[in-house]
């Protein structure tokens, strides 16, 4: 089955960038998300890419793909300490009657 | 935006209590929603494929007599967890996906924080 692995844990200064890494294994992912979720609330979806596209940039975030290696990361610029939370990478497909597979979630923590 | 709404957002009730969560698409119409499971510090679980006029599919494990699952319209599906009791505690989300293939992403509610004592 789908398989979605992210590193559980990154601690940045504010001000500076943060990287946040997701490796996926279903080739027929058409969809990869990114998802941020502060405590006791429910998810905020960030951003998204399509399996065609390499990279996409939404004001302070970037997402990269590298398609062949079934690798996506997720670059906050200027990282704030409201970023602190943790981030879902999650995967679906084209015709979103599947449900999406998610990471493991990585944790962010700014420090001031 | 396409928006999914959940309601309750937070439910405290006694061991043995039947509690109904509404997944609700306000702005779209659709045919499949998705039931997730968070327990703390977890990642997601997908718990069942909520499909409008039909059966719910459901993941391995999860009791389908426990966990009751109706999708009666286009815009609403309900999650009922019936005769709960403490290890149901958890955090419940729903998500939907407006119609028309590859056109948008999916919508997850805000969740439903339930806590059984």
């Amino acid at each position: 089955g789908e398989d979605v692995e992210q590193s559980l844990f990154l601690s940045v200064r504010e001000g500076d960038s943060s990287v946040i890494n997701c490796t996926y294994t279903d080739s027929s992912s058409t969809y990869l998300y990114w998802y941020k979720q502060e405590p006791g609330a429910g998810l905020q979806l960030l951003t998204y890419i399509f399996s065609n596209m390499d990279m996409k940039q939404d004001q302070r975030l970037t997402v990269l793909l590298n398609k062949k290696d079934k690798h996506l990361s997720l670059r906050i610029a200027d990282t704030q300490t409201g970023d602190s939370a943790i981030y879902f990478c999650a995967e679906g497909d084209y015709t979103g009657r599947r449900a999406l597979t998610f990471g493991s979630g990585t944790r962010l923590q700014v420090q001031p | 935006g396409a928006v999914v709404s959940q309601h309750p957002s937070w439910v405290i009730c006694k061991s043995g209590t039947s509690v109904k969560i509404e997944c609700r698409s306000l702005d779209f119409q659709a045919t499949t929603m998705f039931w997730y499971r968070q327990f703390p510090k977890q990642s997601l679980m997908l718990m069942a494929t909520s499909n409008e006029g039909s059966k719910a599919t459901y993941e391995q494990g999860v009791e389908k007599d426990k966990f009751l699952i109706n999708h009666a319209s286009l815009t609403l599906s309900t999650l009922t967890v019936t005769s709960a009791h403490p290890e149901d505690s958890s955090f419940y989300i729903c998500s939907a996906s407006p119609p028309g293939q590859g056109s948008q992403p999916q919508h997850f509610g805000d969740g439903t924080r339930l806590s059984i004592l």
